[in-house]
């Protein structure tokens, strides 16, 4: 069964340091989202993504963070400076077409900023 | 603004107790409505989703859940739940004609089962 993986997955950056997650949707996939869950609070929702643009960002999604599909398979975001409050578990999710909106997610990766 | 509500934080049931976690969401228009599960150490995945038709509808492992429209609820039921359920489950809409699709969650019952 196909599935979304995301790498790495753990990452640990020093505050102020840039740091690229990635991801790899479902291939036959258009619409890619990321979302993060700080550590016991719900998962959020920050940015998604169709047809090589943002099709809509949280309030969480400043200008630190950007998203880019660099090839026909990888889908990533940057967070340009980061801050010890970034930390979090990223989530990738990807979906297809279909009517029910159905997300696959992959993984995660714990980013932890020190 | 758009909200999911979970009445559970933590629920603690012994095997073969039956289980029901309550989904609460604020949005007047149509939504589509899913349940997610995290296993311990593992990603979220889907139990079940609603988003036309029989407002009750059943998922894996023997879970379901009904929509309830003039409540805006979406409760999660299973009639004996098992040590393997142990997990946190994750209430989560998306309004439908948003472009971007985004999932909206609740904020997760953490659910432990004692043998």
């Amino acid at each position: 069964e196909p599935e979304v993986t995301q790498t790495p997955s753990h990452q640990v950056t020093q505050m102020g340091q840039e740091v690229i997650l990635r991801c790899v949707p479902i291939s036959n996939h258009l619409y890619f989202y990321w979302y993060r869950q700080i550590l016991g609070q719900k998962v959020e929702f920050l940015v998604s993504f169709y047809n090589n643009e943002i099709s809509e960002k949280s309030e969480i999604f400043d200008d630190q963070f950007s998203v880019e599909r660099p090839d026909g398979s990888n889908f990533t975001l940057k967070i340009r400076s980061t801050k010890l409050e970034d930390s979090a578990m990223y989530f990738c999710a990807s979906r297809g077409t279909s009517g029910s909106y159905e997300q696959y997610f992959g993984p995660g990766t714990r980013l932890t900023v020190t | 603004a758009q909200s999911v509500s979970q009445h559970n934080h933590h629920v603690i049931l012994s095997e073969a107790a039956s289980l029901e976690l309550g989904c609460n969401y604020s949005y007047g228009g149509t939504v589509n409505l899913f349940w997610y599960v995290q296993y311990p150490g593992q990603h979220l995945q889907l139990l079940l989703k609603y988003f036309s038709g029989d407002p009750l509808v059943k998922g894996i492992k023997g879970f379901e859940a009904e929509f309830i429209k003039s409540k805006f609820s979406f409760n999660l039921r299973k009639p004996s739940v098992q040590w393997s359920d142990t997990a946190e489950y994750f209430c989560a809409v998306v309004i439908r004609g948003n472009q971007g699709g985004k999932l909206i969650f609740g904020q997760g019952t953490e659910l432990s089962v004692k043998p």
